[in-house]
């Protein structure tokens, strides 16, 4: 089985400063990997999903981007955080064609 | 229209009640189905899968899909108090390399005592 990894749990960000959420799987090798957002009353948005290490495939335009540079860690990253980036970021992992989701990490930006 | 519809509740039923959750769909190109249990301020939890039209029984839980009149439903027994969370149903379909996901945005259960 796998165990998905996300840091930090929580986060408290000003407007404009920069972001990097972190996301790791055990116990499985080359999958793919989600990362979605969660707002209340919206269910979970698909922001981002990688097949392999350097591939990136973009759901939503926004001022958010990801990287995969290794086969089990992928990254959320911004540059400039918006009051609107605020929400519960969720990393999944494909395992035998089912998506499984890591604890998340919650995001707040002032 | 949103691709999958899903009632938010709160859905509030007594312990050993029968619950009920429901959710349709507009794109017949949707291949497999999943319900997801998610606690709050916790990721979702894989509940129940199926790929195919009938019902798929795991212990007090029944995951119910009905192709044609694109409607999935997620039934639970004897409900209890552990029972309470958000129920997420989730949509899926193959499209090239990867599969992807549509979700409903939820429908929170309370069962009380």
């Amino acid at each position: 089985s796998q165990t998905i990894h996300q840091w930090p749990a929580t986060l408290v960000q000003p407007v404009g400063s920069p972001l990097s959420l972190e996301c790791t799987v055990e116990g499985t090798s080359n999958p793919n990997l989600y990362w979605y957002r969660q707002a209340a009353g919206r269910g979970l948005q698909l922001l981002f999903y990688s097949v392999g290490i350097g591939q990136i495939s973009s759901e939503v335009p926004q001022n958010l981007s990801a990287s995969r540079p290794q086969d089990r860690q992928f990254i959320l990253s911004s540059k400039k955080l918006l009051l609107s980036d605020s929400g519960f970021y969720l990393c999944a992992s494909r395992l035998a064609g089912l998506q499984y989701f890591g604890p998340g990490t919650r995001l707040t930006v002032t | 229209q949103k691709e999958v519809e899903q009632d938010p509740g709160p859905l509030s039923v007594p312990e050993g009640a029968i619950v009920s959750l429901n959710c349709t769909y507009s794109n017949s190109a949707f291949q497999y189905f999943m319900w997801y249990r998610q606690y709050s301020r916790k990721g979702p939890e894989l509940l129940m899968y199926t790929y195919s039209s009938g019902n798929k029984e795991d212990g007090r839980f029944t995951a119910q899909v009905d192709k044609s009149s694109k409607y999935i439903s997620l039934f639970i027994r004897d409900s209890q108090p552990s029972d309470s969370a958000t129920y997420l149903c989730a949509l899926g379909r193959n499209t090239g390399t990867a599969s992807k996901l549509t979700f409903g945005t939820g429908t929170r259960l309370q069962v009380t005592l």
